[in-house]
């Protein structure tokens, strides 16, 4: 009955580095999200994946940001030539069938440092 | 399109006394709204939401919010603080017309005073 997790949950890189965040969402849950926290702001939308399919892809910041999802399970971001300003929070979460009125469940996120 | 404003990042009270975090919206169809909740070093988690049956939405930790169409607030309130309240409140709202995305206020840090 375990919540949703993410790995690694801090995460230091140098600039230019590439980067995987993985989430694993509660089981059976068909909608997954990712968002961004930066500090002191509110959440951002990246991407989300009903099933393994996503749908709306219109939150990546850029084109050195992709993700997939595996088995309605797993999902993993990449950030690929890592620059200082995707230094922030990544948090994930995962909902029963994607309906507004749904509630999210979220992870306790991965804190990504670009030095 | 919709959003969500949260007035104040930071709103400290005393011990004891009355909480009040402001939550506005815009929406051009019904919303669905949310208050989850941050502390210190834990991830976010609900704390009530709204998706139009009664106005008045009972959450955990005596938290409560009213939805308010006429003044598009959601302004989420606790009779009496307690220092376990300190933590950042966020309001979203569900978007409605395609991924069902969170759209999040800017939240607001809670700081109780003893």
């Amino acid at each position: 009955g375990a919540g949703v997790s993410q790995s690694p949950s801090n995460k230091v890189t140098e600039k230019g580095k590439d980067v995987e965040l993985r989430c694993d969402p509660i089981s059976g849950h068909t909608a997954l999200y990712w968002y961004r926290q930066r500090l002191g702001q509110g959440l951002e939308f990246l991407i989300y994946f009903q099933g393994n399919s996503a749908p709306d892809k219109s939150g990546l910041p850029s084109d050195r940001f992709s993700a997939e999802r595996t088995g309605e399970s797993v999902s993993t971001l990449t950030i690929q030539r890592t620059q200082q300003e995707d230094s922030a929070v990544y948090l994930c979460a995962s909902s029963f069938l994607g309906q507004p009125t749904d509630t999210q469940y979220f992870g306790p996120g991965t804190r990504l440092t670009v030095l | 399109a919709q959003s969500v404003t949260q007035l104040g990042s930071h709103v400290s009270v005393s011990e004891g006394a009355l909480v009040l975090l402001r939550c506005n919206y815009s929406s051009s169809v019904p919303p669905y709204l949310f208050w989850y909740v941050q502390y210190p070093n834990q991830g976010l988690q609900l704390l009530l939401k709204y998706t139009s049956a009664a106005t008045l939405v009972k959450g955990i930790n005596g938290f409560e919010a009213e939805f308010k169409k006429s003044e598009t607030s959601f302004h989420l309130t606790k009779p009496s603080a307690h220092m376990s309240d300190a933590a950042e409140y966020f309001c979203a709202i569900a978007k409605t017309d395609s991924n069902y995305q969170l759209i999040w206020g800017a939240g607001t840090k809670l700081i109780i005073k003893p």
